[in-house]
C-alpha cells in the first residue's frame, strides 16, 4: 500500500532546460510535503517544502506545485544544472506526530 | 559542526551473525530514525524514537532492534532473523516527530551480507 508514489523511477533532461518532477499521494490527511535530494553513497538533504495551505513554493531555481484536488505535487527546476543529477525523493506527512512517508524516488539525469 | 555521524561506513556480515550500526547526533534532536534504502524501493522506515527510552516499530522492523538509552545515540541491531539484511541504512533525526519538522540525514552505512 503505497501511500507515496513517484512513477517514474528515471527522467533525462538537457542543461539548462526545465526538470519536473512528479508525485501522487493516497492519503487524504497529508498536509506538508517535502523534497529531498540524495546523491550516490550519502544521506538525502532537504531541499524545499510545502503546507497544504499552499499551492506553490518558489526557493531560487526550485519550485513546488500541489494540486490537492488530484492529491499530485511536483518540482520544477529551473535552468537544470548537471550538479542536479541525482535522485529525487518526495516525502508526506500528516497532522500530529507520525513519520514522513517517503516515495520510491526519481534519478534525474541533467546531461551537459 | 553538528550532524549525525554514522559508522561504520560499510560493513561486510556472514550470514547468521548479529551486527549493530552505530548513528549518533550532536543536533540536540528529540527524534531519531532508521530507514533502509533498496534499489528501487525508496527509503522505508525501520524504527524511529521520539524521546529517550521510547521508540516505536516502522513499517519493516521484523529483524531489527534498537534502544535509545541517550539522547545523542540510537543504535541498530540487525539481527540474524532479518532475511534480507544487505541494504543501505540511514539515520535521520529532526527537532520533535512533528510533520514540518525536516529530517536531516547521516552520511549511511552500506552492510553486505556474504
Amino acid at each position: 500500500d503505497q501511500q507515496v508514489k513517484q512513477n517514474s523511477p528515471s527522467l533525462s533532461v538537457q542543461e539548462g532546460r526545465i526538470s519536473i518532477l512528479n508525485c501522487d499521494y493516497t492519503n487524504s490527511m497529508f498536509d506538508y510535503f517535502l523534497w529531498y535530494k540524495k546523491y550516490p553513497a550519502e544521506g538525502p538533504t532537504f531541499l524545499i517544502s510545502i503546507s497544504s495551505i499552499k499551492d506553490k513554493n518558489e526557493d531560487g531555481r526550485f519550485t513546488v506545485f500541489l494540486n490537492k484536488s488530484a492529491k499530485h505535487l511536483s518540482l520544477h527546476i529551473v535552468p537544470s544544472q548537471p550538479g542536479d543529477s541525482a535522485v529525487y525523493f518526495c516525502a508526506a506527512s500528516a497532522m500530529g506526530n507520525t513519520p514522513l512517508v517517503f516515495g520510491k524516488g526519481t534519478r534525474l539525469s541533467v546531461i551537459a | 559542526d553538528g550532524g549525525i555521524t554514522q559508522s561504520p561506513k560499510y560493513l561486510f556480515r556472514k550470514e547468521g551473525q548479529n551486527v549493530t550500526l552505530s548513528c549518533e547526533q550532536n543536533l540536540n534532536h528529540d527524534a531519531m530514525y532508521w530507514y533502509r534504502q533498496d534499489p528501487g524501493q525508496g527509503l522505508r522506515l525501520i524504527y524511529y524514537s521520539q524521546i529517550v527510552n521510547d521508540f516505536q516499530k516502522g513499517d519493516i522492523a521484523e529483524g531489527y532492534s534498537v534502544s535509545r538509552e541517550k539522547k545523542e545515540s540510537f543504535p541498530l541491531t540487525v539481527t540474524s532473523a532479518q532475511k534480507n539484511p544487505t541494504a543501505f541504512y540511514l539515520c535521520a533525526s529532526s527537532i520533535s516527530l512533528w510533520r514540518a519538522n525536516v529530517l536531516t540525514f547521516g552520511a549511511g552505512s552500506r552492510l553486505t551480507v556474504l
